[in-house]
């Protein structure tokens, strides 16, 4: 078993549409939990980190972690053409390595 | 100003070549890193550099050679390479000792070519 999984698609949604991006974990060590976004053949961006357990807000970006079921979400509202990439969750504890999940790719469709 | 820059964007060489790439940051980070990436996968971990030390190196062939020269510099010597070694090759930075976890930020990449 992978320590986290995700979902890699590919997701394909209209333009406006909410989407939602989901990454589950077996390491309940884990402390920081984040998600980057990333265009073809560019680096990772980091979109979104959170710490604790709830909802992290950034404009149209809402990051949301339960520990207790050891899931994270990342909820995308009015998605556009440009928001078209993949997303990778990724997460760290102290002493440890980032470990990411296998993206998932994202289409909004115009 | 969370910006990682990498030299060069593209790079081809054959597999008798000797090659660098090279990493700057200028946010103070005292952790960085290498990695690889092939397409339609994660990263994956090839060096960790914590206050200019060699910290973690993940059992990547010697045919890449890392090297910290100061806080803000991360070079990746490359010499006879391998074709499999064709992959996007990410640097990152992160605020304190890799040992502390802290969120990462990635440079563009190079994307490299071995004929």
């Amino acid at each position: 078993q992978k320590e986290v999984e995700q979902d890699p698609g590919p997701l394909s949604v209209p333009e406006g549409a909410i989407v939602s991006l989901n990454c589950t974990y077996s390491n309940s060590a884990f402390q920081y939990f984040m998600w980057y976004r990333q265009y073809s053949r560019k680096g990772p961006e980091l979109l979104m980190y959170t710490y604790s357990s709830g909802n992290k807000e950034d404009g149209r970006f809402t990051a949301q972690v339960d520990k207790s079921s050891k899931y994270i979400s990342l909820f995308i509202r009015d998605s556009q053409p440009s928001d078209s990439a993949t997303y990778l969750c990724a997460m760290i504890y102290q002493g440890g390595k980032l470990i990411f999940g296998q993206g998932t790719e994202l289409s909004v469709k115009p | 100003d969370t910006e990682v820059t990498q030299t060069p964007k593209h790079l081809v060489m054959g597999m008798t070549n000797k090659k660098s790439l090279k990493c700057e940051q200028h946010m103070g980070h005292r952790a960085m890193y290498w990695y690889k990436q092939k397409a339609k996968k994660p990263p994956e971990l090839m060096f960790v550099y914590s206050y200019e030390k060699l910290s973690i190196n993940e059992s990547v062939p010697s045919r890449f050679s890392p090297e910290c020269p100061n806080s803000s510099l991360l070079n990746l010597h490359l010499h006879a390479l391998q074709p499999e070694d064709s992959a996007l090759y990410l640097c990152a930075s992160s605020g304190y000792s890799w040992f502390e976890a802290d969120t990462q930020y990635f440079g563009p990449g190079t994307r490299l070519t071995v004929l």
